[in-house]
């Protein structure tokens, strides 16, 4: 069965300071990839989708990066930390293929920038 | 206008009872539909999907009125345990990859 990974649970980081979130998918191939936000009390917002290595796109402008260095390992970057990055952030894949198909996500990780 | 609207709720209701939330879209165009549980502070996990003629999972109903643009979630008989936020989610045909996620509708079920 596939899981999905996510690290790590909680970080408390400086306002300036670089990041880098790590996800990675197991039990399938070739998965769609995607990096959300969740501020509080509030909805998802889609930050990046990947449909392939190296294939990022990026919905909305911002502090972020991301990458994709191999099939199954999405990683979400940043150079400079604001206090506006503090969120819940998840990453969730879904197999290719037909519309019907749902994400699923990771267990997220909760960023604090101080 | 969002593409996803969710009354927030909270709904309080007793141990037993049926409740039913809606979730209205913006995009006629939009192919697949889900619902998903969020407890505190976790991930979103996927709940039922939404088939065009409804579908039911155990004490889950779902419905999809495309006339109206809205889905709709009713759970008979709560349990304590449904206690959760419940999030729609609406897929446009232009684009499988852009989930457009509502806010959410907080559920309590109080003994």
């Amino acid at each position: 069965s596939q899981t999905i990974h996510q690290w790590p649970a909680t970080l408390v980081q400086p306002v300036g300071s670089p990041l880098s979130l790590e996800c990675t998918v197991e039990g399938t191939s070739n998965p769609n990839l995607y990096w959300y936000r969740q501020a509080a009390g509030r909805g998802l917002q889609l930050l990046f989708y990947s449909v392939g290595i190296g294939q990022i796109s990026s919905e909305v402008p911002q502090n972020l990066s991301a990458s994709r260095p191999q099939d199954r390992q999405f990683i979400l970057s940043s150079k400079k930390l604001l206090l506006s990055d503090s969120g819940f952030y998840l990453c969730a894949w879904r197999g290719q293929g037909a519309s019907n198909q749902p994400q699923h996500f990771g267990d997220g990780t909760r960023l604090s920038i101080l | 206008r969002k593409e996803v609207e969710q009354d927030p709720g909270p709904f309080n209701v007793p141990e037993g009872a049926t409740v039913a939330f809606n979730c209205t879209y913006s995009n006629s165009a939009s192919q697949s539909f889900f619902w998903y549980r969020q407890d505190c502070r976790k991930e979103p996990k996927l709940l039922m999907s939404v088939y065009s003629s409804g579908n039911e999972d155990g004490r889950f109903t779902a419905q999809l009125n495309r006339a109206s643009q809205y889905i709709s979630l009713l759970i008979r008989d709560s349990k304590l345990s449904d206690s959760a936020t419940y999030l729609c989610v609406v897929i446009p045909s232009y684009n499988f990859n852009k989930f457009y996620f509502g806010s959410g509708t907080k559920l309590n079920v109080k003994p």
